[in-house]
């Protein structure tokens, strides 16, 4: 149990494009959502956290209007890199929180999706 | 300031061999301590989950030892395989309202025939 999906795996595009990463919890609900970002050789960075149904909570230094998070459902959880640039190349991972589940302090790491901005 | 460090960044050793990892803390309050094991383009993946009153727990060949009183842990990795080539996070936890994780910088193991 507890699996979380993340679509697509990898992803390039433009630079000044948008694109959006899908964050889902298969076979729970997912009050809480968290996105990371990993570049090379380095740790996960936590991005924001949104709790579905209200606004993302931004770490500090992460653009609000450039990465908008949408957590409308209690199983998903979505990214969009707007005007993406090819700094914003990077390793997204988003993680789930089981709040109604057996171990509800547990984070669930979804794969990741690589995102190459050219 | 929350932190965790961990030791050492990196670690080639041979198929077969064991090997120590280390994660010393300062989080406060402390609620729990992970250790993910991250392959190479994926997410990571939970080892081990260790509460206060916890100083040992295995999962298979690998085992998480836990002393509060030192703000330490460790990850040993018994008879390594190839395929324990990753990166291994340690993470805690801390017990205020959000549980935040704070991250460690991980330990880039390589395994070699």
């Amino acid at each position: 149990g507890a699996v979380v999906s993340q679509h697509p795996s990898w992803v390039i595009c433009k630079s000044g494009t948008s694109v959006k990463i899908e964050c889902r919890s298969l076979d729970f609900q997912a009050t809480t959502m968290f996105w990371y970002r990993q570049f090379p050789k380095q740790s996960l960075m936590l991005m924001a956290t949104s709790n579905e149904g209200s606004k993302a909570t931004y770490e500090q230094g992460v653009e609000k209007d450039k990465f908008l998070i949408n957590h409308a459902s209690l199983t998903l959880s979505t990214l969009t890199v707007t005007s993406a640039h090819p700094e914003d190349s990077s390793f997204y991972i988003c993680s789930a929180r089981d709040w109604g589940g057996m171990r509800p302090y547990e984070q669930y790491f979804g794969p990741g999706t690589r995102l190459t901005v050219t | 300031k929350n932190q965790v460090e961990q030791s050492p960044q990196s670690l080639i050793i041979l198929e077969g061999k064991n090997c120590t990892l280390q994660c010393n803390y300062t989080v406060s309050p402390f609620s729990n301590l992970r250790w993910y094991k991250q392959d190479t383009g994926r997410g990571p993946v939970s080892l081990t989950i260790m509460t206060f009153s916890e100083n040992t727990k295995s999962n298979g060949r690998y085992t998480a030892t836990l002393d509060a009183d030192t703000k330490q842990s460790s990850l040993h990795i018994t008879a390594s395989q190839l395929s324990d080539s990753a990166s291994y996070i340690c993470v805690v936890s801390s017990n205020n309202a959000g549980n935040m994780l704070t991250f460690g910088g991980g330990t880039r193991l390589m395994v070699k025939p």
